[in-house]
């Protein structure tokens, strides 16, 4: 089946350790994004990518960091900068390209706890 | 810069009951989506909205892409527990003519009460 996987569901780091995070998705989809969501609140978006090898900021990157080395992976890394890295992030993914709606699918989540 | 209002913030409701919720910005959208968040897990789409008027319907759900372009509104029909969650309502961001990036609503949380 064809989808986007994010791992671990939960995860636990002391502060002051870089964490990563994991999203892969099989629906070839082009563009990637990574979302956090606190309680009660909606999505924020950290960064995108819509191409291998490229990446940009959104409305919180900092303290987080990304790669794009291939077209089914977009790792997110939460670093020791990152002031309040605990949380529910969000993997998504979405086609690209002409008559193709807007439309972003999601991954289960990581929730994130840090010490 | 573009935002989102979800309306009411919260609902709880007993099984049977029909639902009403929207949606509503300052700015035009050119695309309505409407997810549904469980508890614990990624929002799943339930409903694309890209004409302004149009009425699309997913089961018991019906949503709708208000004239004006500023608004949108979800409706559940005969809510069953299942229903339970969080409902998100998104647009696409307007910038330069771009739209790779989604803004989202802050979610209606739903309750419903066997």
């Amino acid at each position: 089946d064809g989808g986007i996987t994010q791992s671990p569901k939960y995860l636990f780091r002391k502060e002051g350790q870089n964490v990563t995070l994991s999203c892969e998705q099989n629906l070839n989809h082009d563009a990637m994004y990574w979302y956090r969501q606190d309680p009660g609140q909606g999505l924020r978006l950290i960064y995108y990518s819509q191409i291998v090898n490229d990446f940009q900021k959104g409305d919180i990157a900092e303290g987080y960091s990304v790669s794009r080395e291939k077209k089914e992976s977009f790792p997110l890394t939460v670093t020791s900068a990152q002031k309040n890295p605990t949380a529910f992030y969000l993997c998504a993914s979405r086609r690209k390209g002409a008559g193709v709606g807007d439309e972003q699918f999601f991954g289960p989540g990581t929730r994130l706890t840090v010490l | 810069g573009q935002q989102l209002n979800q309306s009411p913030q919260s609902m709880f409701i007993q099984e049977g009951e029909d639902v009403s919720m929207n949606c509503t910005s300052s700015s035009i959208f050119n695309t309505w989506l409407w997810y549904k968040q469980d508890p614990g897990e990624g929002p799943v789409l339930l409903i694309a909205l890209y004409k302004a008027g149009e009425l699309t319907s997913n089961g018991r759900l019906t949503a709708q892409f208000g004239i004006t372009r500023k608004d949108s509104f979800l409706n559940i029909s005969a809510s069953i527990p299942s229903d339970v969650g969080i409902y998100f309502c998104a647009g696409p961001r307007l910038r330069g003519g771009a739209t790779n990036k989604l803004i989202f609503g802050t979610g209606t949380l739903l309750a419903v009460q066997p």
